[in-house]
């Protein structure tokens, strides 16, 4: 069984540039959330797609969008980036939308903007 | 809105001292309550879950409604538990987590 895997591992953008992270779930699951994880802080909820439908959306902006794919792989993009996005992302997936289904984390994808 | 706080960022201890992680919560409902690891180069993962009421790594954690707490203790603190822990609230129904700013614990020889 394959855990779920991130890429890239880290990447450097300039302020103003998009960006695509990409997230491949562990097999049989259908469900992926993403995450942001400041420097200090401990992860907060972007948003989670269940079979291709979003599903919820933390507090984030716009520019923060995403897509879950027939496969149920996932990319997370970011437009326009801000110094503050600056972050380790952070995906994990599960069996379904049930609270009962354990998350399982990627080992997330450090971005830096300058 | 749900809300996690772990009050202190580091945590040193000896090792066999007892460890204790502390962790409350704000939410009006009934929250499901979380333990996460982070151990050095490794991805974050469930340590333990409150419905479970199990004892992971020699790790329990009781949930007390009347105070908000969910509270992580080990009697007799080992070098492997050096690692970061994330509380974690999730509200019934739905699987998105809310985590605390995290702990730092290491364990001294």
């Amino acid at each position: 069984e394959t855990g779920v895997t991130q890429s890239p591992t880290h990447l450097i953008k300039t302020r103003g540039q998009q960006v695509t992270l990409r997230c491949s779930s562990q097999s049989g699951h259908n469900t992926v959330s993403w995450y942001q994880q400041a420097l200090g802080q401990g992860p907060q909820f972007i948003f989670q797609y269940y079979r291709e439908e979003e599903n919820g959306r933390g507090n984030f902006p716009p520019r923060f969008s995403g897509l879950q794919f027939p496969n149920y792989s996932s990319e997370l993009n970011v437009n326009a980036l801000e110094l503050d996005d600056s972050a380790l992302y952070l995906c994990a997936s599960s069996l379904g939308l049930s609270s009962n289904y354990e998350q399982y984390f990627g080992p997330g994808t450090r971005l830096t903007v300058t | 809105a749900q809300r996690v706080t772990q009050p202190e960022k580091l945590l040193s201890v000896f090792k066999g001292a007892p460890v204790e992680l502390k962790c409350n919560y704000s939410y009006s409902g009934s929250p499901e309550l979380f333990w996460y690891v982070q151990y050095s180069r490794q991805r974050l993962q469930l340590l333990l879950r409150h419905i479970s009421r199990e004892s992971i790594k020699g790790f329990t954690a009781d949930l007390n409604k009347g105070e908000t707490s969910f509270h992580l203790k080990k009697p007799f603190a080992q070098e492997e538990d050096s690692a970061m822990y994330y509380c974690a609230s999730q509200v019934q129904g739905n699987n998105r987590l809310a985590f605390g700013k995290g702990n730092q614990v290491v364990v001294i020889p």
